[in-house]
């Protein structure tokens, strides 16, 4: 599997955007870039996932980079419901186990 | 739909103890896994299916065992408990084994072993 590194925690102010930067250099060519987060007391919750391009979709914006070594989930607007816990995955293509790893605790105060 | 169901919620063992973490999925889903987390820890694999009658073991397997005799459930069986299975357990399905596929999960059982 892939490594990853992720912030231990970030902060955000309400309605304003946040990026959540995840560095994953020792992706191959074919792992896809998984998003998860877990709210408190929560099973983990999928948020979005993608191989080389820009993703959006209703919950957030996934930014790769060129050489697929980083990515960045953006919330563009941060409320207090999206504090949790965010984990970045990149997936082998034919494994069966998403590596949670620690992730990053994201706080949004008002 | 209600997706992935876990049943109980919360649960407390002596040790040496045996039982059963229920796990169904209403989504015609192939693939089943159960994790456990630890406190301030990520999710761990502990077995998975990949369809009706296939299991295999995951991360930790030890001192757990499954079975898939269905589609929609994939129960988890404590066999002897010991303290050291206190966790939150949590069931997780995906429609295929392709890994462009998201997971869906439940949430969660709490367990305590005294």
């Amino acid at each position: 599997d892939a490594k990853t590194t992720q912030p231990n925690s970030m902060e955000s102010n309400e309605e304003e955007p946040v990026h959540l930067p995840c560095n994953h250099s020792t992706i191959s060519g074919t792992d896809y870039i998984h998003w998860y987060r877990q709210l408190p007391s929560q099973g983990p919750e999928y948020v979005i996932h993608g191989l080389t391009s820009n993703v959006n979709n209703r919950m957030a914006s996934l930014a790769i980079a060129e050489d697929r070594k980083s990515s960045t989930l953006i919330l563009h607007r941060a409320t207090l419901r999206d504090a949790a816990v965010y984990y970045c995955i990149p997936r082998e293509n034919s494994g069966y186990a998403l590596n949670f790893g620690k992730g990053t605790s994201l706080l949004v105060t008002p | 739909n209600a997706g992935v169901t876990q049943t109980p919620k919360f649960q407390v063992l002596k040790t040496g103890q045996s039982m059963t973490l229920q796990c169904a999925q209403d989504m015609n889903h192939e693939y089943m896994s159960w994790y456990r987390q630890d406190p301030g820890m990520g999710l761990r694999l502990i077995h998975y299916s990949v369809g009706a009658g296939i299991t295999d073991q995951g991360e930790v397997p030890n001192g757990y065992n499954v079975s898939r005799s269905t589609t929609e459930d994939f129960p988890l069986r404590l066999l002897s408990a010991a303290p050291s299975q206190t966790s939150v357990y949590f069931c997780a399905s995906r429609k295929t084994g392709r890994s462009n596929q998201p997971q869906h999960f439940g949430d969660g059982t709490r367990l305590s072993i005294l």
